[in-house]
Formats: structure tokens, sequence, C-alpha cells
């Protein structure tokens, strides 16, 4: 498998707390795209971090990336209800395919 | 923001029936995917598709398994025979570029075989 073990999570925070997701691939990449997922839809990228980037922000969520121990994490800092979803990373080898494995997914729920 | 759009949204059929299942990728978009969820289960790759051509495809896209894009319209997926195995949703997803392009994806289409 491309990943480990660890990233099948199922997280419950309250509103207003901070979460960190994790997630190990086993092979190159050269970007990790983080996809959130809302029930019955389709992923939706949320963070694209390169290989040459060590850290990534975009509103209240960050992405980090360490390619020397092949993990990356996703943080949502103040959560709020609607960020309620499974969130997946996926990884990009960089062939001219465009090919995404993703990992199992953390799902992540909100409480008010 | 650009939208993916997949018909129908839910399949029923029985086994050994032909099913193809419908895309409208982003209309600039050059590269496009199919990925399988069983429920539960991460997505999982099988095939994507690029100038009229399969560029890549993974293990589960099986010999009964064909995609094709004629003339710009729908980018289809197409299973005959289905089988018990391919209840899934199946996501679309398209991309202007292929390494390291944002791809948007569309909702789904739920196959259900019986």
């Amino acid at each position: 498998s491309q990943w480990g073990e660890e990233n099948l999570q199922a997280l419950s925070i309250q509103e207003g707390e901070d979460v960190t997701m994790n997630c190990s691939y086993k092979t190159y990449t050269t970007v990790v795209h983080w996809y959130r997922q809302d029930s019955g839809r389709g992923p939706a990228l949320i963070i694209l971090i390169r290989s040459n980037e060590r850290e990534k922000r975009s509103g209240r969520l960050r992405a980090t990336l360490d390619t020397s121990s092949q993990s990356s994490s996703l943080s949502i800092t103040a959560a709020q209800c609607e960020d309620t979803a499974v969130y997946f990373c996926a990884t990009d080898e960089g062939g001219l395919s465009g090919k995404l494995t993703f990992g199992e997914g953390t799902q992540v729920t909100v409480i008010s | 923001g650009p939208k993916v759009l997949q018909i129908p949204s839910h399949q029923i059929i029985d086994m050994g029936q032909m099913v193809t299942l419908n895309c409208d990728p982003v209309s600039n978009h050059l590269y496009f995917y199919w990925y399988k969820q069983i429920l539960g289960q991460q997505m999982e790759f099988l095939v994507n598709f690029y100038n009229g051509k399969v560029m890549e495809k993974s293990k589960l896209f099986k010999d009964q398994f064909s995609v094709e894009r004629p003339d710009g319209s729908y980018f289809t997926l197409k299973i005959q025979p289905t089988a018990l195995e391919d209840s899934a949703v199946y996501f679309c997803a398209s991309s202007l570029a292929g390494a390291l392009a944002e791809q948007f994806f569309g909702p789904g289409t739920r196959l259900t075989v019986l």
C-alpha cells in the first residue's frame, strides 16, 4: 500500500478547537494534495503543497510536508461546524498522467 | 468554480448487464480521470485519458471496462458485462494539465450491481 496504517481516523472535536491530521506515504511524490469530501459529494481540493515547500497556508488551513520522513499534515485552526467532512491526502508521483493515490481519509466531526 | 457533472447519480442494474457512466468535464480541461470508491474505503484510481487515448490504467481497470470521449462530448466509462464487485461510487475528474494540476471531481455515480 502507498499509505501507512495510521491514516484511518475519525476525529470529533468541539467548535473552536484546533485539529491536526497526518498522513505518511511510501513512494516518491512531487506534491501532496489535501481534499475534503462532504457527504454525498465528490472531493474538493483545499490545499496543494509541493515537494519544495515545507508549509502552505490557506485561511484557517495549514499543510506541512516533510519529504525526508515522507509525511504530511493538515491542521484546521478554530474549527467550525462547516469543517465537518472527510479529509484525504493524495500523492502525485509526477508522471505525465496526473494519477492520484489517495489515503484512507480522516472523518472530522465538529460539534457545536 | 468549475464544475464536473455526472449522469446518472444512481444506477441499479443486474449482474451481467452493460452500464455506461457519463461525465461532463470542465469545458477547457484536457485530462480526464475515473476513480472508484467502495463505501467506507479509500478512493482508487482507475484510468486517465488524454488526447483521445488512455494514458495509464490501474489493475482495477479490468478488460470489461472501457473509456471514450467521442467528439468532445461526454467522457464515458462503460462496463460490459458488470459483476457484483463493480458496485461502488465512481467519480469522474478533469484537469487542465496532467501532473501537479488540480483535479476537479464530479459528485459521483453510485452503481449497484444486483
